[in-house]
């Protein structure tokens, strides 16, 4: 069984560049989330979609983050402007319905620096 | 606030050894306590998820324990091997709706030889 997908693995912009991320779930996962773990720290949630409708974006900053899940498959994160402060790990992760007690499986990531 | 702290920072042993990592957590309402494993560079990989009725639960040579009265739970590691260099983290979830997990900030696990 294929895992998360995530690219690019890697990123290095400038502050107030745009950048997107992109996640494709596990087949058959109705439930994606993007987590912010910045170093050191625990991963911390962006955004929940079950299906294409967004379940949970309280702690998304709004005014420089996006994220979209079209057709309910594939996933995209935009930041623009980027901050300093954005430099982190972006996790994608899914899960089969987003149950209660429900494993996550996690992408490996994408490694963010802005300069 | 719901919070999760784990002890302790890092550590490290000796390959063959065994260790036990601690987690404290105050979430409510309980729903789940989840650890999971996370290699350098890598997401977090599942490594056991119990529930509020289970106060222990095995993977290999992974066995975590759960006591709910106190809100602790511990992950211990039998004959560690160099591959279990990694970070764990504690994870408890919450659910009022939809379910929320709050993460702990992880214990830097590193086995030398």
């Amino acid at each position: 069984e294929a895992g998360v997908a995530q690219s690019p693995r890697y990123k290095i912009i400038e502050k107030r560049q745009s950048v997107a991320f992109w996640c494709n779930p596990i087949s058959g996962h109705a439930t994606l989330y993007w987590y912010q773990q910045i170093l050191g720290q625990g991963p911390k949630l962006l955004i929940q979609f079950q299906n294409n409708g967004v379940v949970d974006d309280s702690q998304l900053p709004k005014d420089r983050f996006s994220a979209e899940r079209l057709k309910g498959v594939d996933s995209t994160l935009k930041i623009q402007p980027a901050k300093l402060e954005d430099s982190a790990v972006y996790l994608c992760a899914s899960s089969s319905l987003g149950a209660s007690n429900e494993k996550l499986f996690f992408g490996s990531g994408t490694q963010l620096s802005v300069l | 606030k719901n919070q999760v702290e784990q002890s302790p920072q890092s550590l490290i042993i000796l390959e063959g050894k065994n260790c036990t990592l601690q987690c404290n957590y105050t979430v409510s309402p309980f729903s789940n306590l989840r650890w999971y494993k996370q290699d350098t560079g890598r997401g977090p990989v599942s490594l056991t998820i119990m529930t509020f009725s289970e106060n222990t639960k095995s993977n290999g040579r992974y066995t975590a324990t759960l006591d709910a009265d106190t809100k602790q739970s511990s992950l211990h590691i039998t004959a560690s091997q160099l591959s279990d260099s990694a970070s764990y983290i504690c994870v408890v979830g919450s659910n009022f709706g939809n379910e929320k997990l709050t993460f702990g900030t992880g214990t830097r696990l590193t086995i030398i030889p």
